[in-house]
């Protein structure tokens, strides 16, 4: 268990429709990343958050936005979404958001779009 | 821009044999390695990381991994694997400097077979 946790486990939606996933970062951790793995693009990271503030951003469509809150917890937002979303949705922690951290992964979100 | 390549999909070996899973990358700046491994179902677990000093890494579980600047790889090893050993480890390069990207390679599937 990495001690990051992220709900919901599965999502199934239809395309058009809006999802919100959620990641709680390991006690203490200051940054949260998302990442999404596909069959066809493999993993890709999206997105990276420290103490609230977006520091670094991936291959995020315009259509994905993503917050960090300040009890740290962090949501990834996908709307309009498309048949080729549907992909494992991880999301990350370390302590410091810094080059050498170690990242710790929750075990994902599995989204399906029908 | 970074790349990596990893060279086997599939690698499938008996039990209490070595292994050795390859990995090239390629960068135009100093880079940070990483090899994660996914057991099913679950998120991504870090085995090792090389980020300065000795070439030859160690990480959990037995594994290994040698950093050939010259050859830019970075190759994981284990001298006997275990049926547990069955899982998707990726290769993963990080830049250490300007905005945060950890690019991933498309991963390699360990087969343990008894």
């Amino acid at each position: 268990d990495s001690g990051v946790t992220q709900t919901p486990k599965h999502l199934i939606t239809a395309t058009g429709q809006r999802v919100t996933l959620r990641c709680s970062p390991r006690s203490g951790d200051l940054s949260v990343y998302w990442y999404q793995q596909s069959l066809d693009q493999g993993l890709q990271f999206l997105i990276q958050y420290y103490n609230g503030e977006e520091r670094a951003k991936g291959n995020i469509l315009e259509r994905f936005s993503a917050q960090q809150f300040p009890d740290l917890h962090s949501e990834l937002n996908l709307s309009s979404l498309e048949l080729g979303d549907s992909a494992l949705y991880f999301c990350a922690s370390s302590a410091s958001g810094g080059f050498t951290d170690t990242q710790y992964f929750g075990p994902g979100t599995r989204l399906t779009v029908l | 821009a970074q790349s990596v390549t990893q060279l086997d999909s599939q690698v499938p070996v008996f039990e209490e044999a070595p292994v050795e899973l390859r990995c090239n990358y390629s960068s135009s700046v100093s880079v940070y390695l990483f090899w994660y491994v996914q057991y099913p179902n679950q998120g991504l677990q870090l085995l090792l990381k090389y980020l300065s000093g000795s070439t030859l890494v160690k990480g959990i579980n037995g594994f290994e991994a040698e950093f050939n600047k010259s050859q830019t790889s970075f190759h994981l090893r284990k001298p006997s694997v275990h049926i547990s050993d069955t899982a998707e480890y990726f290769c993963a390069v990080r830049k250490n400097t300007g905005g945060f990207k950890t690019i991933f390679g498309a991963g390699t599937r360990l087969f343990v077979k008894a």
